[in-house]
């Protein structure tokens, strides 16, 4: 499996654009990168998954380099609701389980 | 109704006691999973089944047994519980096409 790396913590202020980092320079062409993040100890929440391409839906925006070997999640107008854990992972579809690293813990501040 | 419920969704025990999560969902997935967590870290995969007959061992098995005793139930069992497992437990479900999860609530399990 391929590894993901985040910082452990960052803030953002509320209604700004709260960008998170990823780095997975080990990625193989056919793993995928999603995100999912844990609202205080509810069960993880599933955000976006994305190949190569750009996503977007209504929760967030997830930027893949050409390279494939990071990734940014971006929420365009973060709320004091979206304080959570924000889990990066790598994985192929159809059968590679997910692999819960440490996170970033995002602290949107008023 | 919650998709996928867990229960109890609070325990506390002591050392030695037999104590079974159990897990049901509602969403008609055929995989169901198993994660622990700890405090300040991420979630551990214990045991997964990909469908009724299918059981598998995930990073942490040691001191855990499962049971998956239709597609909607699985269920997690200590047999002899011990306080390192003293965590937050959660179950969860995908299917095979994309391979979201879906998570219950979680069980929090105390262990004296």
């Amino acid at each position: 499996d391929a590894k993901t790396t985040q910082p452990p913590s960052m803030d953002c202020a509320e209604g700004r654009a709260a960008n998170l980092p990823c780095n997975h320079s080990t990625i193989s062409g056919n793993e995928y990168v999603y995100w999912y993040r844990q609202i205080h100890s509810q069960g993880p929440q599933y955000i976006i998954h994305g190949l190569k391409n750009n996503e977007t839906n209504e929760m967030a925006s997830l930027i893949i380099t050409e390279d494939r070997k990071s990734s940014t999640l971006i929420l365009p107008h973060a709320t004091l609701r979206d304080t959570a854990v924000y889990y990066c992972i790598v994985r192929r579809n159809y059968g590679q389980n997910f692999v819960f690293g440490p996170g970033t813990r995002l602290s949107v501040l008023p | 109704d919650a998709d996928v419920t867990q229960t109890p969704r609070n325990r506390i025990t002591k050392t030695g006691k037999r104590i079974m999560l159990e897990c049901s969902q509602t969403k008609g997935h055929d995989r169901m999973y198993w994660y622990r967590q700890d405090p300040g870290l991420g979630l551990r995969l214990i045991y997964y089944s990909f469908d009724v007959k299918d059981i598998n061992k995930g990073e942490i098995s040691d001191g855990y047994s499962v049971s998956r005793q239709a597609q909607a139930k699985f269920s997690l069992s200590l047999e002899s519980a011990i306080p390192n497992q003293t965590a937050l437990y959660f179950c969860a479900t995908s299917t095979g096409n994309t391979g979201e999860l879906f998570f219950g609530e979680g069980s929090r399990l105390t262990v004296l």
